[in-house]
């Protein structure tokens, strides 16, 4: 059974930097484009960032972009979201989301439990 | 543009059909798909490509589309069908995702 696990939220400073892992199994990890997605308290959906299977390019919301880098490890079936100049309104859940098949891009089957990035001070 | 709206909330009656919309330009040349949300859970995929369903989704789930508006139909629903709805697609590129601002099923 496919499934993911993200790890490395926490409460970091407006400011600060975190970074985030999402670790796969139960597919072959090497294979699909991987994602973020976050919901912030009480609130909808957002697309955060993809990476493409190889990991060779990236692609991110206008409101992330220039601060949030999304990286993998296929020897380690890992992904990852490195965060930094966080501000109080990237405070969210994030998931981290599979692709439904290695030919989409943005069919999310599988999704993590979610991680808690809360920013304050 | 990319915005994608959904009605805030609807309310229906166990066994009755709930049609929840989603309306934005971007839907009359992208695929649309839909996702499930309950209470402190992750979201789940309902429905892909406007209407194939995944596996393990009830048939009672179903989607079409019109132009530049798609609808999620849930025919008999049932009280484990109450929860957040969310419609996704994507651009004219297929890169930039975007999600609809959800939609809230009660089951009275």
């Amino acid at each position: 059974e496919a499934q993911l696990v993200e790890s490395g939220g926490g409460l970091v400073q407006p400011g600060g930097s975190l970074r985030l892992s999402c670790s796969g199994s139960g597919f072959s990890f090497s294979d699909y484009p991987m994602h973020w997605v976050r919901q912030a308290p009480g609130k909808g959906l957002e697309y955060v960032s993809g990476i493409t299977f190889s990991g060779h390019t990236t692609y991110y919301a206008d409101s992330v972009k220039g601060r949030f880098t999304t990286s993998r490890d296929n020897s380690k079936n890992t992904v990852f979201l490195q965060m930094s100049s966080l501000r109080a309104d990237d405070t969210a859940i994030y998931f981290c989301v599979k692709d439904l098949d290695t030919s989409a891009w943005g069919v999310f089957d599988i999704w993590g439990q979610g991680t808690l990035v809360t920013v304050s001070s | 543009s990319y915005d994608l709206t959904q009605p805030p909330s609807m309310s229906v009656s166990p066994g009755q059909t709930a049609r929840i919309t989603c309306s934005g330009d971007a839907l009359a040349n992208q695929y649309t798909h839909w996702y499930h949300q309950k209470p402190g859970q992750a979201p789940v995929l309902v429905m892909y490509k406007d209407k194939e369903r995944p596996s393990g989704i009830p048939e009672r789930f179903s989607g079409s589309t019109s132009g530049t508006s798609v609808t999620l139909t849930v025919s008999g629903v049932q009280a484990e069908d109450e929860g957040d709805y969310y419609c996704q697609s994507s651009d004219s590129h297929g890169t930039h995702v975007i999600f609809g601002g959800g939609t809230k099923l009660t089951v009275l």
